[in-house]
């Protein structure tokens, strides 16, 4: 069935350091794919998204590029700050519509 | 994009009684999703509800755990059955939201969700 596979956490880095949150998928057919966010106490927000190979998903800083030949859809920001601390998931959700299936979550901590 | 309200938010329970967790929409929908995120861990699909319809549970999930009932296209309720310790989770309710599927991926969205504690 589908999966999705995150690198695991915790991730800490310095403010404005580069990030990258590694993410694979398997899956039949042509998923979109998804970037969540939880942060602490909060519920889970869309990130980015994106539909079809070579599309990039971007917001707040954050970028994702949908690779089919990788099954990849790793998850960058050039420039971190103490705000963007939470946990971060990968999705993927098949191109029938249905569940929304996750990876298993990266928790990223920025330090000042 | 739709705005969910789940209740409670969080609550406290004692082993063996039973929550219903309420999820309502400011906008019809046909899909609603129940998902369990236990601590520390992702999230996963308890089962889908459609309206009208009899749940669809996810394997390992069954109706007498969790009944859930789906009257209209903006409610639907979740309840945890004769709890235990294991069952310590946020639940939440995903929405399938139109508003924001213009690229073609419809986006789920969720509540904010149902701590649930059981000592």
């Amino acid at each position: 069935g589908d999966s999705v596979t995150q690198m695991e956490g915790p991730v800490t880095l310095s403010e404005e350091a580069f990030l990258t949150i590694n993410c694979t998928y398997t899956a039949t057919g042509y998923p979109s794919l998804f970037w969540y966010v939880q942060y602490p106490g909060e519920g889970l927000q869309l990130l980015l998204k994106a539909t079809k190979a070579d599309d990039k998903g971007s917001n707040k800083g954050f970028e994702a590029t949908y690779r089919k030949e990788t099954t990849s859809f790793h998850l960058e920001k050039g420039s971190v700050q103490v705000s963007d601390s939470a946990v971060y998931f990968c999705a993927l959700r098949g191109n029938q519509g249905g569940k929304l299936i996750f990876g298993q979550g990266t928790e990223l901590s920025v330090k000042p | 994009s739709a705005v969910i309200s789940q209740k409670p938010s969080r609550d406290i329970c004692q082993r063996g009684t039973s929550l219903t967790i309420q999820c309502q929409v400011d906008s019809q929908v046909t899909m609603m999703f129940w998902y369990r995120q236990q601590p520390g861990q992702s999230l996963t699909l308890i089962a889908t509800a459609n309206q009208g319809s009899e749940a669809t549970y996810e394997s390992g999930f069954v109706i007498d755990k969790f009944p859930i009932s789906r009257p209209n296209l903006t409610f639907s309720t979740l309840t945890v059955s004769n709890m235990s310790p294991e069952d310590s989770s946020i639940y939440l309710c995903s929405v399938e939201d139109r508003h924001r599927g213009s690229s073609g991926a419809n986006v789920l969205t969720f509540g904010a969700g149902s701590r649930l504690t059981v000592l």
